[in-house]
């Protein structure tokens, strides 16, 4: 059982914007820790997609975002694309458990 | 090119030992800590081990503390995870990752990751 929360799924029609919320407490996101988001292609390893709640890795579209605020993170996604079908994950680390966290997961589908 | 590459998953009794490696190379390995992220089959990602450059510390997941060993060779460019007393619930994909971050840990993030490796505990 995650103490990150997300959506199980989210979808867009292409071209659309798309956001993925990630809830924690305060002993995690709330207590000041970073937020950083990965992508997961079917059958492939994850990628990291946004670090320290809003920076890009080089490579990565401008069309992906980050955003933090109290005890929740948010992943955008503005222009919607076919490649963009895929799971995204939160991460964070939590004082209580004394470890790093993920999310539940979202998977992005298209409408 | 900076790459990760596992080897040492498999199929292995309830009970059993198994150890992965994970070969790095294009990077500076020292440098950098390195961890371990597992996923189920079907599942989400859950956070297994990391241990810091110089390998002097080390952090385990309450799942596999006292069971799983983090080490590496930074003179063979090389992280391992020595897993004993096997449950049927540590079945999953085993991924290697490289850590990044400004600051000591708990400030870090994966930012590289390997391809992954089966570890199937079944009789």
């Amino acid at each position: 059982q995650s103490v990150l929360t997300q959506p199980p799924s989210v979808s867009g029609a292409p071209g659309q914007r798309v956001t993925i919320s990630c809830t924690g407490s305060s002993s995690n996101i709330g207590a000041g820790y970073d937020v950083h988001w990965y992508q997961q292609l079917p059958g492939t390893a994850p990628k990291l997609l946004i670090y320290v709640n809003s920076n890009r890795p080089s490579g990565v579209p401008d069309r992906f975002s980050g955003s933090k605020s109290g005890t929740s993170a948010s992943l955008a996604i503005t222009g919607l694309q076919a490649e963009d079908e895929a799971d995204y994950y939160c991460q964070s680390y939590d004082s209580t458990l004394s470890g790093y966290v993920f999310g539940t997961g979202t998977k992005v589908t298209f409408l | 090119e900076v790459q990760l590459l596992e080897s040492g998953g498999g199929l292995v009794q309830p009970g059993g030992s198994l150890r992965l490696s994970c070969a790095a190379s294009g990077f500076t390995f020292s440098n950098y800590a390195m961890s371990w992220v597992r996923q189920a089959p079907g599942k989400g990602l859950e956070w297994v081990s990391t241990i810091r450059g110089g390998g002097d510390s080390t952090y385990y997941a309450d799942s596999v503390k006292g069971r799983f060993t983090i080490s590496r060779d930074n003179s063979k460019n090389t992280l391992y995870l020595q897993m004993n007393s096997l449950r049927a619930e540590d079945t999953a994909v085993y991924y290697c990752a490289k850590n990044r971050g400004s600051g000591s840990y708990p400030y870090w993030y994966f930012d590289l990751w390997a391809r992954g490796t089966l570890v199937t505990v079944s009789s």
